[in-house]
């Protein structure tokens, strides 16, 4: 079964403060994405990544960076952690061989940027 | 942009009853939906695929059908039970890239006994 695991469940940091979120995945997958959960809004994609050194921006990459030097660890950075960044952090991982595949979640980690 | 819009936040039936989610895409038709089920606390967890080209997919007690004349999937529980009882979530592939997955805003199930 592949387990993607989120280094943190909660994290609460002051405005200002550079924050990383570390994601690793076990299956060798290809692809790895960043996506904030915010209620009303859904799922929107940060950033992803479909290979070790590269990256595409999502829907709402700014405020965040991102960094794939391995492949099983993608980590998003926010550079300087604002309040408005507080929100349910989720990474998901899945197989570039197969457009279909489904992803594999985290089960997130839970910022409150105060 | 390719937006997907799931319309009801939140949908309460009794057990027993089929419960229908609704998921509405726009602009050009996705090669596929999938649908995923998310329960709190924790990260979405995937439960079927639909192609365009497939009117419906069913797996045990779920059915998830695609309507491309409507820009619509339809994703049906039979047999409802409490324990189905979740958020359920349908994403559709990028049109600049399809590893770039687009998820809608969920619909909430609530199923009382």
């Amino acid at each position: 079964d592949v387990k993607v695991t989120q280094s943190s469940r909660y994290l609460v940091k002051r405005t200002g403060e550079k924050v990383f979120l570390e994601c690793v995945q076990d299956m060798d997958h290809e692809n790895m994405f960043w996506y904030r959960q915010d209620p009303g809004l859904g799922l929107r994609l940060i950033y992803f990544s479909y290979d070790v050194k590269m990256k595409e921006k999502g829907d709402i990459p700014e405020g965040y960076s991102v960094s794939r030097e391995k492949k099983e660890r993608f980590s998003l950075i926010l550079e300087s952690a604002s309040t408005n960044q507080t929100s349910m952090y989720l990474c998901a991982s899945s197989k570039r061989d197969r457009t279909e595949s489904p992803l594999h979640f985290g089960n997130g980690t839970r910022l409150t940027v105060t | 942009s390719q937006k997907i819009e799931q319309n009801s936040e939140a949908l309460n039936i009794q057990e027993g009853k089929t419960a229908t989610l609704t998921c509405n895409y726009t602009n050009y038709s996705p090669a596929y939906l999938q649908w995923y089920r998310q329960d709190p606390g924790r990260g979405p967890v995937f439960l079927l695929l639909i192609r365009e080209n497939e009117k419906e997919k069913r797996k045990e007690r779920l059915k998830v059908t695609f309507d491309t004349t409507l820009k619509q999937s339809l994703f049906h529980i039979t047999a409802s039970q409490p324990a189905d009882s979740a958020t359920y979530l349908c994403a559709r592939p990028g049109y600049s890239s399809a590893s770039k997955i687009i998820f809608g805003s969920g619909t909430r199930l609530s199923i009382r006994p």
